[in-house]
């Protein structure tokens, strides 16, 4: 399994600000993914980050909006630009894993705590 | 139409009971099947994690895929008040990294 940590762990921002959120791993990984949750939807992928290469952006996400860096294979960040009270959400960071079940080898991933944000 | 349909909620119920969750999906391309359990304020941890139809138990948790129906349920026996969480279910298709969630049901266990 892997530890995962964030900071933020809350925020409240004004409209036009950006924030930056960061995710710590306690193990290298090669994919981070960062994800939005909001109320009454479902938790959805903004983008995959690899090491050494740009992030790969899900529909609807543009870099712009959500820079995303990932120095090394331990640690990500993702910023959340020019905030709208529409971008008040919990943003999660996860990374690949795996679990040993009775079954054999399931990947997975494993998610940090979520960074909440609420825009003014 | 979502690829993936689970009922929000709120469900609760009586401890001792037995708890039934569900997801409908659209895309026949999915294989793997995830059940995830997020605590208030924590993120998701993964509780079962199922390839093919049929059952899979582990301890008082029980899932169940019919991929003809495209149709997963997660059974909770002598439910427990620290059962109490928002429920996600979760899938993805062969070669792909990529999770897609339900929108997770939130479940209270009344003691």
């Amino acid at each position: 399994s892997a530890v995962i940590s964030q900071k933020p762990s809350r925020d409240i921002c004004q409209r036009g600000t950006s924030l930056t959120i960061q995710c710590q791993v306690d193990s290298q990984v090669t994919m981070m993914f960062w994800y939005r949750q909001q109320p009454g939807q479902s938790l959805t992928l903004i983008a995959t980050a690899n090491q050494g290469s740009e992030a790969t952006y899900e529909s609807g996400f543009v870099i712009d909006k959500f820079p995303i860096s990932r120095p090394n294979l331990t640690f990500s960040t993702l910023t959340v630009s020019n905030m709208s009270p529409e971008d008040s959400s919990i943003y999660l960071c996860s990374v690949e894993g795996y679990r040993t079940t009775s079954s054999g080898r399931a990947d997975t991933q494993y998610f940090g705590p979520g960074t909440r944000l609420t825009v003014l | 139409q979502k690829e993936v349909e689970q009922d929000p909620g709120p469900l609760s119920v009586p401890e001792g009971a037995i708890v039934s969750l569900n997801c409908t999906y659209s895309n026949s391309a999915f294989q793997y099947f995830m059940w995830y359990r997020q605590y208030s304020r924590k993120g998701p941890e993964l509780l079962m994690y199922t390839y093919s139809s049929g059952n899979k138990e582990d301890g008082r948790f029980t899932a169940q895929v019919d991929k003809s129906s495209k149709y997963i349920s997660l059974f909770i026996r002598d439910s427990q008040p620290s059962d109490s969480a928002t429920y996600l279910c979760a899938m993805r298709d062969f070669g792909n990294e990529k999770l897609t969630f339900g929108t997770g049901t939130r479940l209270t266990i009344i003691p």
